[in-house]
């Protein structure tokens, strides 16, 4: 399969709290990066991180990443309700031009 | 920053009729471009690599020559899905690389074909 595997397929919190998500993959790359997607809309772009960087942050945005296992994951901090909505890694691997996605975490923030 | 404009984005049409979709890249010249499928609640499943000038590359399991893509120019990559189904009906969006900034994606075609 060309996907990556993401865990937890959903997630459910109070708002306040903080979401983790957790992404595998399965081919060297380049590059990992993390969407968002609120349903039946397209893909916004949240976060890169380079294949020789081990942790990035970007305002309530945490990512890491371990290339030993070839896994990484999101987390946000302080969640809010207009957080709600599916995240999904991508890989941009380094044989070849494609990108493959991960198969994403449904998040919902609960006011 | 990098903008690619996918067209239409919602269509509907008949089961047999053949549907085209457009994938522009406005700002940067793109000599790679990718199209995605997406079932609802599912992720986005990579159907093809369209290169400028050549023949597309299908992933594994996708119909060549019912999903047909051109790539003509360096702006410009179109998939046509022909003799739609209503097994068809999908989300489909493009992807363009820039070389400077990475991948833009389009903001989508829902197609629904009944």
């Amino acid at each position: 399969s060309q996907q990556g595997e993401e865990d937890p397929q959903a997630l459910s919190i109070q708002e306040g709290e903080n979401a983790t998500m957790n992404c595998s993959y399965k081919t060297s790359i380049n590059n990992l990066q993390w969407y968002r997607q609120n349903s039946g809309r397209g893909l916004v772009h949240l976060i890169l991180i380079r294949s020789n960087e081990r942790e990035k942050h970007s305002g309530r945005l945490r990512v890491t990443l371990d290339t030993s296992k070839k896994s990484s994951s999101l987390l946000i901090t302080a969640s809010r309700a207009a957080d709600t909505a599916s995240y999904f890694c991508a890989t941009d691997a380094n044989t070849g031009n494609q990108f493959y996605f991960g198969t994403g975490t449904s998040l919902t923030v609960i006011p | 920053g990098a903008v690619v404009s996918q067209h239409p984005s919602r269509v509907i049409c008949k089961s047999g009729t053949s549907v085209k979709i457009e994938c522009r890249s406005l700002d940067f010249q793109a000599t790679t471009m990718f199209w995605y499928r997406q079932f609802p609640k599912q992720s986005l499943m990579l159907m093809a690599t369209s290169n400028e000038g050549s023949k597309a590359t299908y992933e594994q399991g996708v119909e060549k020559d019912k999903f047909l893509i051109n790539h003509a120019s360096l702006t410009l990559s179109t998939l046509t899905v022909t003799s739609a189904h209503p097994e068809d009906s999908s989300f489909y969006i493009c992807s363009a690389r820039d070389g400077t900034r990475g991948y833009t994606f389009g903001s989508g075609t829902r197609l629904t074909v009944v």
